[in-house]
This record gives structure tokens, sequence and C-alpha cells, in this order.
């Protein structure tokens, strides 16, 4: 079985604090993904990378950063939290191709104060 | 741009009862696939069913069917012999084909109630 990890499942932050959030799979995919889901607005795509070092932004960057340094890890960063921050984040890895399923992490729900 | 809509945000069905999930999409492209997620409460988001755009045959996955409309756009998901595991939020989701286009499109759920 595919197994997404994400390092924690409840973060509590201080406003300006950098933050980072970790994300391992164990299947070598390819494609590795970060995403924000917030009640009513659904998945919104931070940032995405298709291979080692290499990153895409997604539909909504702004406040984040990302490092692929290892095949199996894909790290998010806030470089200085901010209270609007505050969420849940999923990340999400698949094989290359565009049918390919996604696999989902837990989910670390992050609040920032 | 693509774009997903999911016009219901909450949807109740009667246990055992078939319900019917809405979803459309809009895209230029001709080719693409269409994925239905299922996010039970506190649990990992995990795939319900997949649908390519050229097969014209509906996807079925046990009491899973879909109901696609290409020339409307529409992606409804059908859940027959509702479960009480079947509650939860769904997403439907979008990829197109073209090359180099990584992104998926995500709705914004409905939230699935199962009524014993």
């Amino acid at each position: 079985d595919v197994k997404v990890t994400q390092s924690s499942r409840y973060l509590v932050k201080r406003t300006g604090e950098k933050v980072f959030l970790e994300c391992v799979q164990d299947m070598d995919h390819e494609n590795m993904f970060w995403y924000r889901q917030d009640p009513g607005l659904g998945l919104r795509l931070i940032y995405f990378s298709y291979d080692v070092k290499m990153k895409e932004k997604g539909d909504i960057p702004e406040g984040y950063s990302v490092s692929r340094e290892k095949k199996e890890r894909f790290s998010l960063i806030l470089e200085s939290a901010s209270t609007n921050q505050t969420s849940m984040y999923l990340c999400a890895s698949s094989t290359a191709g565009a049918g390919t399923e996604q696999f989902f992490g837990p989910g670390t729900r992050l609040t920032v104060l | 741009a693509q774009t997903v809509t999911q016009s219901q945000p909450e949807m109740s069905v009667q246990e055992a009862e078939t319900v019917t999930l809405s979803c459309t999409y809009d895209t230029s492209e001709s080719d693409y696939y269409l994925f239905w997620y299922k996010q039970p409460p506190s649990r990992q988001m995990i795939l319900v069913i997949r649908q390519e755009a050229y097969k014209q045959q509906n996807a079925t996955e046990n009491r899973f069917s879909v109901n696609f409309q290409k020339a409307a756009k529409s992606f409804s998901l059908k859940i027959s012999d509702s479960q009480l595991g079947d509650a939860a939020m769904y997403f439907c989701a979008y990829r197109g084909s073209t090359s180099g286009t990584y992104k998926y499109i995500f709705g914004t759920g409905t939230r699935l109630k199962v009524l014993a």
C-alpha cells in the first residue's frame, strides 16, 4: 500500500514563526503536492513538484515555499506564519501521467495564534 | 482555465437508499480525467472512482457509479445502497491530459450525511 505521512497532525504556532511541514511518501512517486483545505473553498494547490529539486507554483503560493531534496520528501515552509494561514494542509503524491490517482496524507491542522 | 463546481454543499440520504452527488466542470480540452475522492471524518482522502473522458462507458466501482455527460460537462456520482460508512466529504476533481499539466482541479466538496 502507498503510504503518505505528514510530520504532525496538529500544530500550533505564533505569528511570525517559521513553520516547516514535512511530507514523506514510500512509493517512489514522481509527483508531490501541497494543498490547503478550507471550508467552502475545497482544496487549493499551493505548490507541486514533479521531480527532485523541481517545483511549480500552484494557485496560492504567496507566503509559502517548498523544498524537495529527495524524491520521497516534500517540505512546505511558511516563512513567517500569519493568522490567515490557519488551515488544514494536505500532502499528496502520484506517479507521472495524467490519469493517475493521488494518494493523500492524513493532513496537518495548523493554527497560527 | 478549468473549473470544477459542486453546487451541493451538503446532502443527506437514508441508509440503504440511493443518492446522487453533482459535479460540473468547464474545460476547453478534449481529453482529460475526472475523479471522485472521499474524505471520511478525521481520515485520509481516498479515491472512489475515476473516469477517462475519451471512454463512453460510465465507470463503476461496486456501489459507486458515475453519470458522465461529456457534452454537458457533467460528472455525477451515484451511491447505491448507502451505508453509514459512506458519510464523508466528497470532492470532484479534474485533470487535463495535456503534457505539462500537472494540476488537479478540485471542487468545493459535498458533505454527505447518512441517516440510520
